[in-house]
């Protein structure tokens, strides 16, 4: 069954914290991505990972950082979170770098 | 750069109404086109795709054609019905092969029974 397990699913944090958003895929799929959703403004790449400590920056990188150490999994750090970091996260993979699978996401709240 | 343009924000529409959300996009070459729909509390899905001009791609009554002349992938369905209220983002894939995906803004469909 193919699967973008996306973990928390909700996640409250104080601005100043940090922030770590855990993403697993069962399709053994080499490229993943991470993409914030707000109202108004779409879905938007943050980062996109090509394989194993390959990851290349999206359309807003800053005040994110990621980590693929294993292809099956990928995370995303905020570091000391912003209130304007408060989102709707969504993580995705793709066998061939062109159909997406996404997670149910997660819904971050930076207060 | 490449980008989507997706008209409508919103739309309306009572059980077995015509549907049209109309996208238009931006791109060099002939770039691969997806239609996502995303439901409350979900990820989006892939609805369907195409890669060549003229072809069309089509799932759950849902179809949209590629048409490379008026650069557009128009989403029509004949009859909706509640249960397709949803957000529906047209997409494409972006030059060079590079895996990213460019996402219109979305439409935001509701249909009344």
């Amino acid at each position: 069954d193919m699967k973008v397990t996306q973990m928390p699913r909700y996640l409250i944090k104080r601005m100043g914290e940090n922030v770590l958003l855990e993403c697993g895929q069962d399709m053994s799929h080499e490229t993943m991505y991470w993409y914030r959703q707000d109202p108004g403004l779409g879905l938007q790449l943050i980062y996109i990972s090509y394989d194993v400590d390959s990851n290349s920056e999206g359309d807003i990188p800053k005040g994110y950082r990621v980590s693929r150490k294993k292809r099956e999994h990928f995370s995303l750090i905020l570091d000391s979170a912003k209130t304007n970091q408060t989102s709707v996260y969504f993580c995705a993979s793709s066998f061939s770098q062109n159909t997406l699978y996404f997670g149910a996401g997660t819904r971050l709240s930076v207060l | 750069g490449d980008s989507v343009t997706q008209t409508e924000g919103q739309v309306a529409l009572s059980e077995e109404d015509f549907l049209t959300i109309h996208c238009n996009y931006s791109a060099s070459g002939y770039p691969t086109l997806f239609w996502y729909v995303q439901y409350p509390g979900e990820g989006p899905q892939l609805l369907f795709r195409a890669s060549r001009d003229k072809e069309k791609g089509s799932s759950r009554g849902f179809e949209a054609t590629y048409d490379k002349g008026t650069t557009s992938f128009h989403l029509r369905k004949a009859s909706v019905q509640e249960s397709d209220s949803a957000v529906y983002y047209c997409a494409l894939s972006g030059a060079g092969n590079t895996g990213k995906l460019i996402f219109g803004l979305g439409t935001t469909l509701q249909v009344q029974p």
